[in-house]
């Protein structure tokens, strides 16, 4: 089973529609959850971050947590063709803070 | 307020060859992280600093990878006798500290002929 967790897709949503994007983790102790957005032959760029249980909302993001299902969540609420590209959830789990990321999940927005 | 900088951006090498990257974290920030990314595949942690101090290293460090922070500013990453399995974007991230989120910069391509 691998650590992180995430559809490849490409997860195609019509412009102006939420997009979901899913991430599941298999380490029970892990402390911080990241989304980082990553544009094709660029770096990843952090997008939204979230320690605790529940929603936190930033702009159009919210980012989910749920530490008893092993889940976390990013919503793109509005979404525009601008926010096509892969996003990356990453984990971290024990001391040092070094992020475990998913595979990513390839966003599409379509005109 | 600059970012993470990396340099060379693009490194293509002859197998065999050593290469040497080069991180610039962010100024104040104390922890500098170094990662691999494949095609199709997320980042890959490689080993981490705080301040000079190299605190851990991952089994996908081989022996002919070393990194230095010498003094607790840049970082570099050498890459000895490369191969082809070598080819990858090498990333640099830094926090400023344990808890807060990591930041990228640019990435280095290295490309192995």
């Amino acid at each position: 089973q691998k650590e992180v967790e995430q559809n490849s897709g490409p997860l195609s949503v019509p412009e102006g529609a939420i997009a979901s994007l899913n991430c599941t983790y298999s380490d029970r102790g892990s402390q911080s959850f990241f989304w980082y957005r990553q544009y094709s032959g660029k770096s990843p760029e952090l997008i939204m971050f979230i320690y605790s249980n529940g929603d936190k909302e930033d702009g159009r993001f919210t980012a989910q947590l749920n530490k008893a299902s092993q889940y976390v969540s990013l919503l793109i609420r509005d979404s525009q063709p601008s926010d096509s590209a892969t996003y990356l959830c990453a984990v971290v789990a024990g001391g040092g803070n070094k992020l475990t990321f998913g595979t990513g999940t390839q966003l599409k927005v379509e005109l | 307020d600059t970012g993470v900088s990396q340099n060379p951006r693009h490194k293509i090498t002859k197998r065999g060859q050593n290469v040497t990257f080069r991180c610039d974290p962010i100024s104040e920030h104390n922890r500098l992280y170094w990662y691999r990314q494949t095609l199709g595949q997320g980042p890959e942690f490689l080993t981490y600093f705080q301040n000079e101090a190299q605190l851990e290293k991952s089994r996908l460090l081989s022996d002919r990878f070393s990194a230095e922070r010498p003094k607790g500013s840049f970082s570099t990453l050498e890459i000895q006798r490369t191969e082809q399995g070598d080819s990858a974007m090498y990333l640099c991230a830094s926090s400023l500290d344990g808890v807060q989120p990591q930041h990228f910069g640019d990435g280095t391509r290295l490309s192995i002929l």
